[in-house]
């Protein structure tokens, strides 16, 4: 079945930084790539999503970014601000859609100091 | 109808009972899952249901749990013989098709002692 691998496990920035989080995948048929944020005691949220047919999706200061041929897709947050502080899950799916089974990578905590 | 709601929000048991979780997901949302996680690690699925149908079960899922759909609307997840490695967060999540991805509830913690 699918694997997904995520680093770092950990990860501490300055505000206003950059934080890149990457994650490695096993299964060559997987086609739909989430990121969720958890918060502290809340539930995991869908922040961004990148399918197959793309290499690079943005929305303000977050982005993602796909690599097929290597099985790797990567976030990116920019100027990082304390509100970003949270664990940041990968995933991966085979589904046609977005409503697919996702595998989750282990997470990544994320902290952002003032 | 403002999103997924789990109940009880924790559970306590001592080992050997029996449990029950139940998840509301959206109304208009007729795939449902349900996922546990663990402390540090990533949501681990466990089983989904098409409206009323379950379509697929994980292998981690011995014969101890069991899952339905009954309406098509609310889901119960159900632990019997609970175990200390049952403890964990059960988090239920429902989507859409076509929608932008799950739409996760709060989750049970459950607490085997």
């Amino acid at each position: 079945g699918e694997n997904v691998e995520q680093h770092p496990s950990t990860l501490s920035v300055q505000e206003g930084d950059s934080a890149v989080i990457k994650c490695t995948y096993s299964d060559s048929a997987s086609n739909y790539f989430p990121w969720y944020k958890q918060e502290l005691g809340k539930r995991p949220q869908l922040i961004i999503d990148i399918r197959s047919n793309v290499g690079e999706k943005k929305d303000q200061r977050i982005a993602v970014t796909l690599n097929k041929t290597a099985k790797h897709f990567s976030l990116h947050i920019t100027e990082t601000q304390p509100e970003d502080s949270a664990v940041y899950f990968c995933a991966a799916s085979k589904g046609t859609d977005s409503w697919g089974k996702l595998q989750f990578g282990a997470g990544t905590q994320v902290v952002v100091t003032p | 109808d403002t999103g997924v709601s789990q109940n009880p929000r924790h559970k306590i048991t001592k080992r050997g009972q029996n449990v029950t979780f139940r998840c509301d997901p959206i109304s208009e949302h007729n795939r449902l899952y349900w996922y546990r996680q663990t402390l540090g690690q990533g949501p681990e699925f466990l089983t989904y249901f098409q409206n009323e149908a379950q379509l697929e079960k994980s292998r981690l899922l011995s014969d101890r749990f069991s899952a339905e759909r009954p309406k098509g609307s609310f889901s119960t997840l159900e632990i019997q013989r609970t175990e200390q490695g049952d403890s964990a967060m059960y988090l239920c999540a429902s989507i859409a098709g076509g929608s932008k991805g799950y739409t996760f509830g709060s989750g049970t913690r459950l607490t085997v002692v």
